[in-house]
């Protein structure tokens, strides 16, 4: 069946070095796309999202950037620091009023080294 | 402000037991879902219930089965546990798509 995926399960990048983490979907319905952050122990917190109808969207040190011509989105963190150790998950959400179903992807780990 | 709100946050149950999550929303969010997570994997979509009425259901087996209340609180109900039912079960509140929040979760273990 359709599902999102990651390429990478883990990524070690040294502190204050940028991280670029991918995601591979499939579903051609999906029009809202969410990158959330997991520690361990807690539950998955929102990071960035991004619609569709865009190719990039900033926050606060993060950026998402979505390709829907090769269904690819990647999440970069820049100057990478210790509390950004988690596993990061990408999800996405078919359009369609109502639609609050999210598939999510299995999740890259982030480890940063002091 | 309270987050979402899950109970208990760990959980033992034995094989063919049955066993209820409960969940609170964020005050003002009428939808509720449900969630399991698999360690080492992603969260995968179990109910969402949206003003009292399921308006989602995932690919698990009738043991499995929710409802939400008029204050909006959930709870998840799983009938004759199985081993393969341990898991972190994690709630979201939305008032929309781009407000998913998400509890800490109860982490269930059958044996």
């Amino acid at each position: 069946g359709e599902s999102v995926g990651l390429h990478l399960p883990t990524l070690s990048v040294q502190e204050g070095d940028n991280s670029i983490i991918n995601c591979a979907y499939s579903n051609s319905a999906s029009d809202y796309f969410i990158w959330y952050k997991q520690e361990s122990g807690k539950g998955p917190q929102f990071i960035i999202d991004i619609r569709s109808n865009m190719d990039k969207r900033q926050g606060q040190r993060v950026t998402v950037l979505l390709n829907k011509t090769v269904k690819h989105l990647s999440l970069q963190i820049a100057a990478t620091q210790p509390g950004d150790s988690a596993v990061y998950f990408c999800a996405e959400t078919p359009s369609g009023a109502g639609s609050y179903q999210l598939t999510f992807g299995k999740g890259t780990k982030l480890s940063v080294i002091p | 402000d309270a987050g979402v709100t899950q109970s208990p946050t760990h959980l033992i149950k034995t094989r063919g037991q049955h066993v209820t999550l409960r969940c609170s929303p964020i005050s003002g969010h009428k939808s509720v879902s449900w969630y399991q997570q698999v360690l080492g994997q992603g969260p995968q979509f179990i109910f969402q219930y949206y003003e009292k009425e399921e308006r989602g259901r995932g690919n698990f087996p009738d043991r499995f089965s929710a409802r939400q209340f008029p204050n909006y609180s959930s709870e998840l109900n799983v009938n004759a546990l199985l081993l393969g039912d341990s898991a972190l079960y994690l709630c979201a509140s939305s008032f929309s798509r781009a407000g998913y929040t998400f509890g800490s979760g109860t982490r269930l273990t059958v044996v």
